[in-house]
């Protein structure tokens, strides 16, 4: 079964950085866009980047344009998010989802990992 | 402010049906037929439950049902059970450099 596995989440200080990343089962990881989404506390869901699934093009949200880098390793079924520069506003549940075939269409989700920013 | 507007809650008694909306404007939902929408109960994982308006993936109970018109896309839940209560959001393809634009969320409160 697919299965997603977000790790990396943790506390950081303002300014600080941390790498997120997802590990892939279950599903053919080198034929599939993937996503982040986050959510924070008590909010709705905010699209943050997407990676087409050669590696070929990455797409940003505005909030998060020349801060966050998304990439991915088909060679080791892994997604990762490298977020520099953070800031209270980044403080959310992050999670990775697949696409399933138009854009906006995510058929499954990680459990996410939490990334806290306060000093 | 999300680029979506969904209302913020919506209500019903067991069996009966609800609609949630979702507005967008020309460059979105109204634009494309690439409007999904998810289903999150607390603590969990956001659920697709539609996709491309008014696909359902398999497995997805058909009591659930979306559509579109002009800017605004909709999703019925008919009759509504107690395990339906929980946050549903509608997300669609966007032509602005955002690329994927999510709805504010409305929660659904089985009475």
């Amino acid at each position: 079964q697919v299965q997603l596995v977000e790790s990396g989440g943790g506390v950081v200080q303002p300014g600080g950085s941390l790498r997120l990343s997802c590990a892939a089962s279950g599903f053919t990881f080198s034929t599939s866009g993937m996503h982040w989404v986050r959510q924070a506390p008590g909010k709705g869901l905010e699209w943050v980047a997407f990676i087409r699934y050669d590696g070929s093009n990455e797409y940003y949200a505005d909030s998060v344009k020349g801060r966050f880098t998304l990439s991915r390793d088909n060679s080791k079924n892994t997604l990762y998010l490298q977020m520099n520069s953070l800031s209270a506003e980044d403080t959310a549940q992050y999670y990775c989802a697949k696409q399933r075939s138009s854009l906006p269409t995510f058929d499954y989700w990680g459990q996410g990992t939490l990334v806290t920013v306060s000093s | 402010q999300s680029a979506l507007t969904q209302p913020a809650s919506v209500s019903g008694s067991p069996g009966q049906s609800i609609t949630i909306s979702c507005t967008g404007t020309s460059s979105d939902v109204g634009g494309y037929n690439f409007v999904s929408w998810y289903q999150q109960h607390p603590g969990k994982a956001p659920k697709l439950i539609i996709y491309d308006v008014n696909h359902r993936p398999s497995g997805v109970s058909d009591r659930f049902s979306g559509s579109k018109s002009d800017n605004t896309a909709s999703l019925t839940i008919s009759g509504l059970q107690a395990e339906d209560e929980a946050d549903y959001y509608c997300n669609s393809y966007t032509s602005s450099s955002t690329l994927v634009v999510f709805g504010g969320g409305t929660h659904l409160t089985v009475l």
